[in-house]
């Protein structure tokens, strides 16, 4: 089953909020990785990230991996409706050279 | 060809039926990947390939194989296909499965509905 879980599923948003995805596992992971999805597309590689406690900035965009490298998180400053779509965490939990992803949050974003 | 590419865009197949999912890169990326995406349930992994000549089960490998006979393609075949395996099934490549290359690169995706 599904290593590294992501929450929420889904949220709502009016334009102008903020939004918040996480990203948990119960193994330590070597890196994490974040994609976007637009609807009807392919997932895109956004970020990764590989240090314990890394945050790094894309524009209105957060990410952050936590100090035990089991959970991350991407936070949308101001979203936009262009921000719509679904944001994927990929990890590789317990040395694993697999990627794990999670299933992913769709972003609704409402004008 | 720029990236990777999937053949083809959308099928309709009936039952019990044999099909081949058709992927290819230009990027020389030793790793390949096959994943089916289904609502609510994100990206799975079906089968993987670490290089040229060898592949991996992934997490829902039934059902489907794969070959590598090349770096360039990584087909997915359905021998006997079944309505549960209509989905969206996306091919990704990354250089490397190791280290700090393993970024993953998909392509457009293949919609495949079984009847």
């Amino acid at each position: 089953g599904q290593q590294v879980m992501q929450i929420p599923q889904y949220q709502h948003v009016q334009e102008g909020e903020d939004f918040t995805t996480y990203c948990n596992s119960s193994t330590t992971l070597s890196n994490i990785q974040w994609y976007k999805q637009r609807p009807g597309g392919h997932p895109v590689f956004l970020i990764q990230l590989v240090k314990s406690g890394e945050v790094k900035k894309q524009k209105r965009l957060t990410f952050q991996f936590g100090e035990a490298k089991k959970n991350s998180s991407l936070h949308i400053t101001a979203t936009q409706t262009t921000d719509v779509g679904t944001y994927f965490c990929a990890g590789r939990p317990g040395g694993s050279y697999i990627p794990t992803f999670g299933r992913g949050t769709s972003l609704i974003v409402h004008p | 060809i720029a990236g990777i590419t999937q053949a083809p865009t959308s099928q309709i197949l009936a039952a019990g039926r044999r099909m081949t999912l058709r992927c290819t890169q230009d990027m020389r990326h030793n790793a390949m990947y096959w994943y089916r995406q289904d609502l609510g349930l994100g990206l799975r992994l079906i089968h993987y390939s670490n290089t040229a000549g060898t592949t991996g089960k992934g997490e829902v490998p039934d059902g489907y194989s794969v070959s590598r006979a090349n770096t360039d393609d990584f087909p997915l075949t359905l021998a006997s296909a079944v309505p549960s395996q209509t989905s969206v099934y996306f091919c990704a490549s990354s250089d490397s499965l190791a280290g700090g290359q393993d970024t993953q690169y998909f392509g457009p995706g293949t919609r495949l509905t079984v009847l």
